[in-house]
């Protein structure tokens, strides 16, 4: 089956910049995802990038895949302690209804 | 809009009872599916429906039943509970998508955790 992979924790200080990897193996994949689950709550879409894109910029986050390595990044600008959760990257492939398939999440804790 | 909104937020059982988790969402997605997430193992697809009177299965779907009477709800069933159910369980509901694959933005409720002894 399909595998997606991350390391599990991330530790940064405040105003460093945080990359976080992801690995799918799904070459059908067409979407790939970021949520962000801060504690205690639910997922939350951070980002996405269409599968014939290579980079991605939204404000302080910036999205790099590299397909023939089927290998995503997130990575986030001046790193706040608002920044602290757990990071889902995720894969839908060609099924009709954009099933997703998780990763097993990165912990990123910021600290002063 | 309350987005998608999950009951309760904690639950306790022991093992042998059932229970169901109720899942809701007012935004008229079509798609609605059940996760479980476990330290170290991400979010694993219980069940899905694409519509109201459709359900499937997912990755992990033994243990579990569902239904989709109304677009609005889809509630969890555990027959009846085993500790290997102790979990926390995310409901989430998308707009349809085209075949071939399509951008699928999936709203998460704030999830169930639920023990059982």
């Amino acid at each position: 089956g399909e595998d997606v992979e991350q390391s599990l924790f991330l530790s940064v200080r405040e105003g460093d910049s945080s990359v976080i990897n992801c690995t799918y193996t799904d070459s059908s994949s067409t979407y790939l995802y970021w949520y962000k689950q801060e504690p205690g709550a639910g997922l939350q879409l951070l980002t996405y990038i269409f599968s014939n894109m290579d980079m991605k910029q939204d404000q302080r986050l910036t999205v790099l895949l590299n397909k023939k390595d089927k290998h995503l990044s997130l990575r986030i600008a001046d790193t706040q302690t608002g920044d602290s959760a757990i990071y889902f990257c995720a894969e839908s492939g060609a099924d009709s209804w954009g099933k997703l398939q998780f990763g097993a999440g990165t912990q990123v804790v910021v600290t002063p | 809009n309350a987005g998608v909104t999950q009951t309760p937020k904690f639950q306790v059982l022991k093992t042998g009872q059932s229970m169901t988790l109720q899942c809701a969402q007012d935004m008229n997605h079509e798609y609605m599916s059940w996760y479980r997430q476990d330290p170290g193992m991400g979010l694993r697809l219980i069940h899905y429906s694409v519509g109201a009177g459709i359900t499937d299965q997912g990755e992990v779907p033994n243990g579990y039943n569902v239904s989709r009477s109304t677009t609005e709800d889809f509630p969890l069933r555990l027959l009846s509970a085993a500790p290997s159910q102790t979990s926390v369980y995310f409901c989430a509901s998308s707009y349809s998508v085209t075949s071939g694959g399509s951008y699928n933005e999936q709203f998460f409720g704030p999830g169930t955790r639920l023990t059982v002894l």
